[in-house]
């Protein structure tokens, strides 16, 4: 399987800020790899897919990037609607789905 | 709008069983591939199964190969999850989530609301 490392696990930041979370891959996944934010009694939302496209009607200030098995979201200027839980996924193996470890995302 | 509405939820005791639906509208159902996702308290997000749109195929994680079991009806827009021996570790809340395409290697673009899974005795 592969496994999928994010970092931190939990992040304190401010109205303003600029936040980068981190996903790494056990092997190579080109880039099928998507980003979903998460609220507390929602289902997640889909952020961005293949690494760096920005689904419909997601603001602009969440961007993704790769260099490797590295991924990143970053997210300009956090916003207080962005208080939440982010999860990356890979894609590339068929046979398997599997999730980074989630990134919270607090108040300062 | 694309919808999808989990139900089935409950207390079960260890080793019974529990039948999950998911209504599904705003899209052609039998395009997509799809998948039950949860979440333990306290937890990330886990991937359980899956089951394609084209030829109805599925895949399991390991956790629960043997148990529980993925279906979908075409002609009812609905998707299934019979889960048998429970066990306390499957306490969570089980998503509903669709693919963005009928065959695996797919990310999620819509999901369900979530329903909870207790299993206590």
């Amino acid at each position: 399987d592969i496994q999928m490392t994010q970092s931190p696990s939990t992040l304190s930041a401010s109205v303003g800020d600029r936040v980068t979370i981190t996903c790494r891959a056990s092997q190579s996944i080109g880039p099928w790899l998507a980003w979903y934010q998460h609220k507390p009694g929602k289902g997640p939302k889909l952020l961005i897919y293949r690494a760096s496209s920005l689904e419909r009607g997601v603001p602009s200030r969440f961007s993704g990037s790769e260099s490797g098995t590295e991924f990143t979201l970053t997210i300009n200027s956090l916003q207080p609607d962005d208080f939440a839980t982010y999860y990356c996924q890979q894609y590339y193996h068929i046979w398997g789905l599997t999730f980074g470890g989630g990134t919270r995302v607090d108040i300062k | 709008d694309v919808q999808l509405v989990e139900s089935g939820g409950g207390l079960v005791q260890p080793g019974g069983s529990l039948r999950l639906s998911c209504a599904a509208s705003g899209f052609t159902f039998s395009n997509y591939a799809l998948s039950w996702v949860r979440q333990a308290p306290g937890k990330g997000l886990e991937w359980v199964l899956g089951i394609s749109g084209s030829d109805g195929s599925t895949n399991y994680a390991d956790s629960v190969k043997g148990r529980f079991t993925i279906s979908r009806d075409n002609s009812k827009n609905t998707l299934y999850l019979q889960m048998n021996s429970l066990r306390v570790e499957d306490t969570a809340v089980y998503y509903c989530a669709k693919g963005h395409q009928s065959t695996y290697g797919y990310y999620f673009d819509y999901w369900g609301q979530g329903t909870l899974v207790t299993v206590s005795s």
